[in-house]
């Protein structure tokens, strides 16, 4: 059964880079059929989509709201994939959240259990 | 990006009832709807696809309808374990966007 689990620093000041790692488990993240993707909520909030990619790294798309700050990027050697959000603000502090998308419908059918990053001096 | 408006913001029912709870577009999203539940400091389930497809695992408590703009979570009967908050996202356009959520709470 896969797994997915994020990590990262829970704290990050203003201005700097926040990072973030997801680690699939219990399932070949190369074998394709699936997107990664980074969807964060804020404290007592909805959901946002920050963007997903392809394991190859060959298909990726950001919410336009974020994308000149944001990076994904993939390492299949290590069966991850991982997120660069740039000079961050404290309305970046939220759960973040990795998860599996499935290709037959843009839909999360496995959830990381959420990190929460606090973007505070 | 299309903007989904969910109703009501909190929904009160008692055990054994049913629940509906509504989730509109702005624009057409066509059957690209899935329904998501959430509790406390967990991380959503998946349960409704295709506006009315369910995922893997779920009971058939859990129904889904609509097309368009209009969609509509109904869990028949609920159990104690059905109270939470549940989300709509489409997948029609891109950036996928999630509605602000609906609170079922326990009457």
């Amino acid at each position: 059964q896969v797994q997915l689990q994020e990590s990262g620093p829970g704290l990050v000041k203003p201005s700097q880079t926040l990072s973030l790692t997801c680690t699939v488990s219990g399932d070949s993240f190369s074998s394709g059929g699936y997107y990664w993707s980074w969807i964060r909520q804020h404290p007592g909030q909805g959901l946002e989509w920050l963007g997903y990619t392809y394991y190859s790294g060959s298909s990726t798309h950001y919410n336009p709201s974020l994308k000149s700050r944001l990076t994904m990027s993939v390492d299949t050697s290590r069966n991850q994939f991982s997120l660069r959000l740039r000079s961050v603000t404290a309305a970046d502090t939220a759960v973040y959240y990795c998860a599996r998308v499935m290709f037959i419908a843009a839909v999360v059918d496995v959830w990381g259990q959420g990190t929460t990053v606090t973007v505070s001096s | 990006e299309i903007v989904m408006t969910q109703s009501p913001a909190t929904l009160t029912v008692s055990p054994g009832e049913r629940a509906t709870l509504s989730c509109r577009g702005s624009q057409s999203v066509s059957s690209n709807l899935a329904w998501y539940q959430q509790k406390p400091g967990r991380a959503p389930r998946l349960l409704i696809y295709g506006a009315s497809s369910r995922a893997t695992g779920i009971s058939v408590r859990f129904s889904g309808s609509g097309s368009g703009t209009e969609f509509t979570l109904t869990i028949s009967s609920l159990q104690s374990e059905d109270f939470a908050v549940y989300f709509c996202q489409q997948y029609n356009n891109w950036p996928y966007t999630f509605g602000q959520g609906t609170k079922l709470e326990i009457k």
